[in-house]
């Protein structure tokens, strides 16, 4: 069976601090898809990012960059010099590279940007 | 860019009534998802469909939940008898195959 597991319930940083949500996944399957979902205090899904098991290049978008190692069934996700605006709740999500699969999420983590 | 789309965003309900949930996929994507998020808790998944049929539903998805594309564009999540414990906020998705899943922005179900 397949797990995530963010053992970070809650995260408080100030503006400007570097912050990193951690992610641990378990699953059997040689060829899968890690995601990051961010849900703001709205309450929709957005959409962060995709890697398939593959693929352990790590990644950098703007102030977001993740850290797949399989080595450690790990995908962290690093907000660099954070803003009030990243204050949300981010979900580490796998799924079995088969379509119509769902999507296995973790508990998120809470993330508090204060300035 | 294109978005999924769902209605109402908040629903009141006394149990025991039956309810439906509707969403408009990304138009070209072939899956459509119906997840659920029970307030402060991890998103669960309810079920897939591809092609007018179920592709794979969870241990939460049993008799009182089915799932329908009624026409081109929506595609709907009715529950017959709504409980206490079906209070949660309901979100769609639809993904290309094999894809990374687009969500909606949910459909807060009260009921009372």
């Amino acid at each position: 069976a397949q797990k995530v597991t963010q053992a970070q319930t809650e995260i408080s940083v100030v503006e400007k601090e570097d912050v990193t949500l951690d992610c641990v996944y378990e699953t059997r399957d040689t060829t899968y898809y890690l995601f990051w979902y961010k849900q703001p205090p709205s309450g929709e899904l957005v959409f962060l990012i995709r890697r398939n098991s593959f693929d352990e290049q790590n990644e950098i978008s703007g102030r977001y960059s993740w850290n797949f190692q399989k080595s450690t069934s790990s995908f962290n996700f690093t907000i660099t010099a954070s803003q009030v605006v990243d204050s949300a709740v981010y979900f580490c999500a796998l799924s079995l590279n088969q379509a119509g699969t769902a999507l296995i999420f973790g508990k998120g983590t809470t993330l508090s940007v204060s300035s | 860019e294109p978005e999924v789309t769902q209605t109402p965003s908040h629903q009141v309900t006394q149990m025991g009534q039956e309810v439906i949930l509707r969403c408009v996929p990304i138009s070209n994507h072939l899956y459509f998802y119906w997840y659920r998020q029970i307030l402060g808790q991890k998103v669960e998944f309810l079920v897939s469909f591809y092609n007018n049929e179920i592709s794979e539903k969870s241990e939460i998805f049993d008799d009182q939940f089915s799932v329908e594309r009624p026409d081109g564009s929506n595609f709907t999540l009715k529950i017959r008898s709504t409980k206490l414990e079906d209070s949660a906020m309901y979100f769609c998705a639809s993904s290309p195959i094999s894809d990374t899943q687009y969500f909606g922005p949910g459909t807060r179900l009260t009921v009372l």
